[in-house]
């Protein structure tokens, strides 16, 4: 089906490991966001990429390292999970920037 | 700081009635704002776009307002079902060479049969 998707829905992973987080788009948006959630905060935006090859900072980015080789796929990685990083995490993605944000059904993340 | 405030947190009506959330954000220079739906354990759906040079922007019973001077919007939900209940947050891209949405924290909504 069309659309995006990230995978794993949940995880649950120790301090210190390293854990990536999937994300895929099937529209070919330009455009694609990863952002967390927590209570208190809102929604922050971690990373963003307007095309391939090209990704900036964003919000809250220490801690996270992000690639995207191919238009579709924007993973997010965190190099050595901290507590502090247990959150829900968002990938989204538009065709230009200010236009309709989509969103994927988030990633359950918890670091014991 | 450019900042994006949802008052109140939660409102709870019962079905039927009409009502209207509010965003209010810091600064006017404003390329657009979105207002998203966020059902529990799932992503955001965006309902409504309105660009800085529109006034409101209308989907079904939804209705979205936007005056950049005195930096405020609301989403009008009409006749409110049970099936509205979630939580609605609205997100503003200031101008000033920001690539990010500012969001709200939202205001989750119940609608009571």
């Amino acid at each position: 089906d069309a659309g995006i998707t990230q995978s794993p829905r949940y995880k649950i992973t120790e301090t210190g490991r390293q854990v990536t987080l999937m994300c895929h788009q099937t529209w070919s948006h330009s455009y694609m966001f990863w952002y967390r959630q927590d209570l208190g905060h809102g929604l922050r935006l971690i990373y963003y990429s307007a095309a391939a090859d090209i990704t900036d900072k964003g919000e809250v980015p220490d801690g996270y390292v992000v690639s995207r080789s191919k238009t579709e796929n924007f993973p997010l990685t965190l190099e050595s999970a901290t507590r502090s990083q247990t959150s829900v995490y968002f990938c989204a993605s538009s065709q230009f920037l200010g236009e309709k944000l989509f969103f994927g059904s988030g990633t359950q993340l918890s670091v014991l | 700081k450019q900042e994006v405030t949802q008052i109140p947190a939660a409102l709870s009506v019962p079905e039927g009635e009409n009502l209207v959330l509010n965003c209010s954000f810091t600064d006017s220079a404003i390329y657009n704002l979105q207002w998203f739906r966020q059902d529990p354990g799932k992503g955001l759906t965006s309902l409504l776009l309105i660009q800085s040079s529109q006034r409101e922007q209308t989907s079904g019973r939804l209705n979205a307002s936007l005056d950049k001077s005195s930096g405020r919007s609301t989403l009008y939900i009409a006749a409110s079902q049970p099936g509205d209940s979630a939580t609605y947050l609205c997100a503003v891209r200031f101008q000033g060479g920001s690539e990010k949405l500012v969001f709200g924290k939202g205001t989750k909504l119940t609608v009571n049969p």
